[in-house]
């Protein structure tokens, strides 16, 4: 199995342009996630999904859209990129929650983005 | 604002050492969890504690949860060079949707 699957995994953007970042996973995981790192800071939540065609704001959502038209895929938008958008991302994957689940994360590899 | 707090930021031992990490936290959870994060990967699972239990081991790892006093601690034995990276906890929330993650702890063993 790949596990969760992310592309690209480096990209330079200028300010003011798009990019949509993709995340697939291949674990029939119900809940995904996207979370940015910069130094010192750890991970913070950008979006989640909890099932296919819905999705929800995390602790940094703004600068962001998503959409998961899918349940194997959950892809992160950047309408208009600004340097405060450099920073590495990743994606994750669970399933759903149970009494029997475990509720570990699965995550990618992560995309190195730079926003000059 | 995050919900971990891992103490200390960074931590160098020698080979043989055992590490020791905290992480505080600020709201009800439902479990806790430990990451492990080798330099430009991604993260992988270590370990995770529910809010009803007090301690749990996986090999050379152990770790406490103390919910009275929001906290946690991750202690790896025996510690060796491979296990030089950094170290994250992460709270899954009451509700059952959200993990969020702490700032981590980079450990950095000497052979």
């Amino acid at each position: 199995n790949a596990g969760v699957t992310q592309t690209p995994k480096f990209r330079v953007l200028k300010t003011g342009q798009s990019m949509t970042l993709l995340c697939a996973q291949d674990m029939n995981h119900e809940y995904m996630y996207w979370y940015r790192q910069d130094p010192g800071m750890g991970l913070r939540l950008i979006h989640y999904s909890v099932g296919e065609g819905t999705t929800a704001k995390g602790e940094v959502p703004d600068g962001y859209n998503v959409s998961r038209l899918k349940k194997q895929n959950f892809l992160l938008g950047l309408e208009s990129a600004a340097p405060s958008q450099t920073s590495v991302y990743f994606c994750a994957s669970r399933e759903r929650l149970t009494h029997a689940t475990n509720e570990k994360l699965f995550f990618g590899s992560g995309t190195q983005l730079s926003v000059l | 604002s995050q919900q971990g707090e891992e103490d200390p930021q960074a931590l160098s031992i020698q080979e043989g050492e055992n590490a020791t990490m905290n992480c505080s936290y600020k709201t009800s959870i439902n479990n806790l969890q430990w990451y492990r994060q080798n330099s430009g990967r991604g993260l992988v699972h270590l370990i995770l504690i529910r809010s009803n239990e007090r301690e749990k081991h996986s090999g050379r790892l152990r770790v406490t949860l103390d919910t009275s006093k929001k906290s946690s601690s991750l202690l790896i034995t025996a510690s060796r060079a491979a296990d030089t990276a950094s170290y994250f906890c992460a709270t899954g929330l009451t509700g059952g949707f959200k993990t969020i993650f702490g700032a981590g702890t980079r450990l950095f063993v000497k052979a």
